[in-house]
């Protein structure tokens, strides 16, 4: 079956604009996870879903982040006010249960 | 520091040698998985430890659990000049939160 797909692929926007990134998971995973990956760096947990709802927002790096999910399956990042330094690839995975994650291609976005 | 740091930061060997990289973390885990990531390229999922095992193996991996010492090692054998890439760990919790330290950089020269 489709694997976690993400989309853009790749996104350029000016300073201070709003982006919105879209994560479609493996049918049926009840676990959603967004992560941002920086040039070079590892991996920074953002948030969790467990269905629609998010137990931990504690990674979202600011007030200018939110996400949700809606009916158990799509999920989608905003980004309010877009600064230079939230560009970076922001990784979607979901898994069943608390068990192995399944990665997308991940969104690169860059903030001129 | 934050939960999940692999060591060392950087390995360069030579193909057919082993590799062995390390993760500590500082919470209870649920799990430990390691990944690989290709330069410009997704995570792939290597391998799983729940923390009631201590080994498990998958081809020429060779992952180990040591939960009285928050400690993990991933062990590559024969290693190939495909094997080059970045490797992470990756601590769960029971609370779904999941958490990625900065990985190793392996090179294998051929």
């Amino acid at each position: 079956g489709a694997g976690v797909s993400q989309s853009p692929s790749n996104k350029v926007t000016e300073k201070g604009k709003d982006v919105e990134l879209r994560c479609d998971p493996i049918s049926g995973h009840t676990a959603l996870y967004w992560y941002r990956q920086s040039l070079g760096q590892g991996l920074e947990f953002l948030i969790y879903f467990q269905g629609n709802s998010a137990p931990d927002k504690s990674g979202l790096p600011s007030d200018r982040f939110s996400a949700e999910r809606t009916g158990g399956s799509v999920s989608t990042l905003t980004i309010q006010r877009t600064q230079q330094e939230d560009s970076a690839v922001y990784l979607c995975a979901s898994s069943l249960g608390l068990d192995e994650q399944y990665f997308g291609p991940g969104t690169r976005l860059t903030v001129t | 520091s934050q939960q999940g740091e692999e060591d060392p930061q950087a390995l360069s060997i030579q193909e057919g040698e082993n590799a062995t990289m390390n993760c500590s973390y500082k919470t209870s885990i649920n799990n430990l998985q390691w990944y690989r990531q290709n330069s410009g390229r997704g995570l792939v999922h290597l391998i799983l430890i729940r923390s009631n095992e201590r080994e498990k193996h998958s081809g020429r991996l060779r992952v180990t659990l040591d939960t009285s010492k928050k400690s993990s090692s991933l062990l590559i054998t024969a290693s190939r000049a495909a094997d080059t890439a970045s490797y992470f760990c990756a601590t769960d919790t029971n609370a779904g939160k999941s958490t990625f330290g900065d990985g190793t950089t392996l090179t294998v020269k051929p």
